[in-house]
């Protein structure tokens, strides 16, 4: 089967720009979730859908970070304005159901300058 | 809280030994354990798992083992090859959290 599809694969912006990143989860996959991995570190939960609900957003940075999944199946995470801190790995992951086995994308590398 | 933590960042063996990679994990409510492997470029790869109502667990060529007394688990890579190769991260489920919470990794360099 297909794996976590996402795009794009690397991103340079500078600070305060836009940007956007999608995400194409494994077919028939309820669950989908963004996770910011900063260099050296572990991926950190962002935001977890349940189809096309919010299960948890308690670390999206809700100021500057927003996500959607508008018809339970492709997402988009989007960073208005940018921070030099915001310079990371952002991965997506989906399982069929929740907590279940999470199969991760190949991540979308942001550098901020 | 949730914390997941590893002793070592870096961990380098010879082909073809047994490799341990540790982790040690601070809440004593954590129900269920995984292990990843992430590749350079590429996002974490599940490895094996353990619930917290057991102490070992096998896969092919790898172990997971359980220590609830002193909150410490680790994995086992038995005669570790030039594809293993990567960083190792334990994630934990604490017990009503639900969500997945992943430590910093140790990073497994094969030497020849």
């Amino acid at each position: 089967e297909a794996g976590v599809a996402q795009s794009p694969r690397y991103k340079i912006i500078e600070k305060r720009q836009s940007v956007a990143f999608w995400c194409n989860p494994i077919s028939g996959h309820a669950t989908l979730y963004w996770y910011q991995q900063i260099l050296g570190q572990g991926p950190k939960l962002l935001i977890q859908f349940q189809n096309n609900g919010v299960v948890d957003d308690s670390q999206l940075p809700k100021d500057r970070f927003s996500a959607e999944r508008l018809k339970g199946v492709d997402s988009t995470l989007k960073i208005q304005p940018a921070k030099l801190e915001d310079s990371a790995v952002y991965l997506c992951a989906s399982s069929l159901v929740a907590l279940g086995e999470q199969y991760f994308g190949p991540g979308t590398r942001l550098t901020v300058t | 809280g949730e914390s997941v933590g590893l002793h070592l960042p870096t961990l380098s063996v010879q082909e073809g030994d047994n490799s341990i990679i540790n982790c040690a994990y601070s809440n004593s409510a954590s129900d269920y354990f995984i292990w990843y492997k992430q590749e350079s470029g590429k996002g974490p790869q599940f490895i094996i798992d353990i619930r917290s109502n057991m102490d070992k667990r096998q896969g092919q060529r790898v172990t997971v083992l359980l220590n609830k007394t002193v909150k410490h688990l680790s994995l086992q890579i038995a005669a570790t090859q030039p594809g293993d190769s990567a960083v190792y991260f334990c994630a934990e489920i604490v017990q009503g959290a639900q969500k997945l919470v992943f430590g910093q990794g140790t990073r497994l360099t094969i030497n020849p």
